[in-house]
């Protein structure tokens, strides 16, 4: 149990696109759900949380118009790149906490690979 | 959340036991200590957490010294598959701040 998908795995989409990328809790509910980006050789940086019907929280230095995070449902989180330069080109993953159980353990998506050209 | 301090890289041979530190002077009360590891080009994936008392399960055990201001995870019979970053990670459970603050943490390599 508590499995949590992205799709897609990898992406590689030219300079000035909009790429979204889902995250999906499979076998759970999860009112909170967290994005982060990777660079190569660098530690997870969280972006957002975001929580089910409301507005996503930011950290600071992260553009929100820029990543467009909604969370329409308990199992749906999704993070839209919009005008994408290759400087976002990063791994971009997710978390889910399960709603229904304490608060130990996250559980990680396995990643997306953007690419701008 | 407190800050922890980890090897940047940690070396063992298959199938002999590893001791991964983790320095958290820091810490507060309601902090648990929480593992975590990632694989290569994979997401993170919990590894064991605990508050005061050690703790065991399938994947590893947990020492917390008993000011709680340091940990080590124990990896009793180290795999070619263990080969990962281990980040340790302090969240404070008494609050509704649910996220976690990733360190560097420390590259396993373990040798055949």
């Amino acid at each position: 149990g508590a499995v949590v998908s992205q799709h897609p795995s990898w992406v590689i989409c030219k300079s000035g696109t909009s790429v979204k990328i889902e995250c999906r809790s499979l076998d759970f509910q999860a009112t909170t759900m967290f994005w982060y980006r990777q660079f190569p050789k660098q530690s997870l940086m969280l972006m957002a949380t975001s929580n089910e019907g409301s507005k996503a929280t930011y950290e600071q230095g992260v553009e929100k118009d820029k990543f467009l995070i909604n969370h329409a449902s308990l199992t749906l989180s999704t993070l839209t790149v919009t005008s994408a330069h290759p400087e976002d080109s990063s791994f971009y993953i997710c978390s889910a906490r399960d709603s229904g159980r304490g608060n130990y353990e996250q559980y990680f998506g396995p990643g997306t690979r953007l690419t701008v050209t | 959340d407190a800050k922890t301090t980890q090897p940047n890289s940690m070396e063992s041979n298959e199938e002999e036991p590893v001791h991964l530190p983790c320095n958290h002077s820091t810490i507060s009360g309601t902090d648990y200590i929480h593992w975590y590891r990632q694989l290569p080009s994979q997401g993170p994936e919990y590894v064991i957490h605990g508050l005061t008392s050690n703790v065991n399960n399938r994947m590893a055990s947990l020492a917390i010294a008993e000011d709680r201001k340091s940990s080590t995870l124990i990896l009793h019979r180290a795999t070619l598959r263990d080969a990962a970053v281990y980040y340790c990670i302090l969240r404070d459970v008494g609050g509704s701040n649910y996220k976690l603050t990733f360190g560097k943490g420390t590259l396993l390599t373990v040798n055949p």
